[in-house]
């Protein structure tokens, strides 16, 4: 089945640890993103790629780091930098980085600073 | 910058009601509007897209609707089923965004049998 698979599900982060959230997809999709969700908020933008070896902050990028050396793959690194990293986090894409493509998502990753 | 709200934040009605959600948006110059659906603890599911040329779309018994003028789109579910309990979510796509999506916050559904 084609999607987006998401890994860890849960994931604890000790202070001052980075840690690093899994997101790979088989839809052939160009474009990839990360948003954080959360409680009472809506969805917000941590970083965006339009296409391999190429990516863009979003709205709140501090303390975050990609990278996307595969088509396949974005894989979001939260580094000790990020003062508030507990939050769900998903990731989703599309077909092109352009209008009207449908946006598909990952089931998530919860991270709880412990 | 594009802002989008969803009234109300909670709705709980009866097994068998039909009910709209509603959302609306600041700015008009949009690619499209989605819908989502979110369970508890998991993550999105698309229900409908709405691209900036339409006025509805239809799946089933949800019906989506776009009004860019007055900045608004509803979702329109017929019939509702305790299994439609859920976070709804709408997100527009502005121009310029290249693909990025301005979610609302969402409207929790209670269907009670």
């Amino acid at each position: 089945d084609g999607g987006i698979t998401q890994s860890p599900k849960y994931l604890f982060r000790k202070e001052g640890q980075n840690v690093t959230l899994s997101c790979e997809q088989n839809l052939n999709h160009d474009a990839m993103y990360w948003y954080r969700q959360d409680p009472g908020q809506g969805l917000r933008l941590i970083y965006y790629s339009q296409i391999v070896n190429d990516f863009q902050k979003g709205d709140i990028a501090e303390g975050y780091s990609v990278s996307r050396e595969k088509k396949e793959s974005f894989p979001l690194t939260v580094t000790s930098a990020q003062k508030n990293p507990t939050a769900f986090y998903l990731c989703a894409s599309s077909i092109v980085p352009t209008v009207n493509t449908e946006a598909f998502f990952g089931q998530g990753t919860r991270l709880t600073v412990v | 910058k594009q802002e989008v709200t969803q009234i109300p934040a909670a709705l709980s009605v009866p097994e068998g009601e039909n009910l709209v959600l509603n959302c609306s948006f600041t700015d008009s110059a949009i690619y499209n509007l989605q819908w989502f659906r979110q369970d508890p603890g998991k993550g999105l599911t698309s229900l409908l897209l709405i691209q900036s040329s339409q006025r509805e779309q239809t799946s089933g018994r949800l019906n989506a609707s776009l009004d860019k003028s007055s900045g608004r789109s509803t979702l329109y579910i017929a019939a509702s089923q305790p299994g439609d309990s859920a976070t709804y979510l709408c997100a527009a796509s502005p121009f310029g965004s290249q693909g990025n999506l301005i979610f609302g916050k969402g409207t929790k559904l209670s269907v009670k049998p």
